[in-house]
């Protein structure tokens, strides 16, 4: 199994401004990915963030606005810039651990407002 | 692509009682995984139950069983003895490629189902 920290757990922002999730799994894992959830919606896939390599963002997300960092097998950052509103939600860091099928697992979530 | 169904919002039951969410699910890979999850308010997202599609028996983990019907693309989720803390909002979700693969991993998630369960 894997246990999965996230900082900060909440956080209320101003618009414009820009905040940092951290994202950290207590063993090595090769992919992290980062899903967005807006308020009474499902989750949404923002990025895959593979060590060594840029992140791959799904349509609709793009580096400028969801800067990712993946520095060594344990962390991942992800940024959400110049946020608007429309970007509170709950950021939420999942890792898949190995080739056991049901190995995926996600972190505490991040609940972020913009004001 | 693709993509997951769960067509009821909201479910209520009564403790006690079983109850079954329906997910269905569409995909042209023959190798996969479908995940149940649960959310209580606070947000995290707890595993409940996985079902790979090479998996001839339907999973089950105590008070959890899933119902798959690979030729019907269906794979419901059935809560026997429901408790008052089983209320959340509940994911059926689907992950793609095979171990190892460049996109393993990636879950693609239904729209939930809130279930409410009344005393």
């Amino acid at each position: 199994s894997a246990v999965i920290s996230q900082k900060p757990s909440r956080d209320i922002c101003q618009r414009g401004t820009s905040l940092t999730i951290q994202c950290q799994v207590d063993s090595q894992v090769t992919m992290m990915f980062w899903y967005r959830q807006q308020p009474g919606q499902s989750l949404t896939l923002i990025a895959t963030a593979n060590q060594g390599s840029e992140a791959t963002y799904e349509s609709g997300f793009v580096i400028d606005k969801f800067p990712i960092s993946r520095p060594n097998l344990t962390f991942s950052t992800l940024t959400v810039s110049n946020m608007s509103p429309e970007d509170s939600s709950i950021y939420l860091c999942s890792v898949a651990t190995g080739f056991r099928s049901h190995e995926q697992y996600f972190g505490p979530g991040t609940r972020l407002t913009v004001t | 692509a693709q993509k997951i169904t769960q067509t009821q919002p909201g479910m209520f039951v009564q403790e006690k009682e079983a109850v079954t969410l329906d997910c269905t699910y569409d995909t042209s890979d023959q190798s996969y995984g479908l995940f149940w999850y649960k959310q209580p308010s606070s947000g995290e997202m707890i595993f409940l139950i996985y079902q790979g599609s090479y998996d001839e028996q339907n999973a089950t983990e105590g008070r959890y069983s899933l119902n798959f019907q690979k030729a019907r693309k269906s794979a419901n989720l059935v809560i026997s003895a429901s408790q008052l803390g089983d209320s959340a909002m509940y994911f059926c979700a689907m992950r793609e490629g095979t171990a190892g693969g460049t996109s393993y991993g990636k879950l693609t998630f239904g729209q939930g189902t809130i279930l409410t369960v009344h005393p």
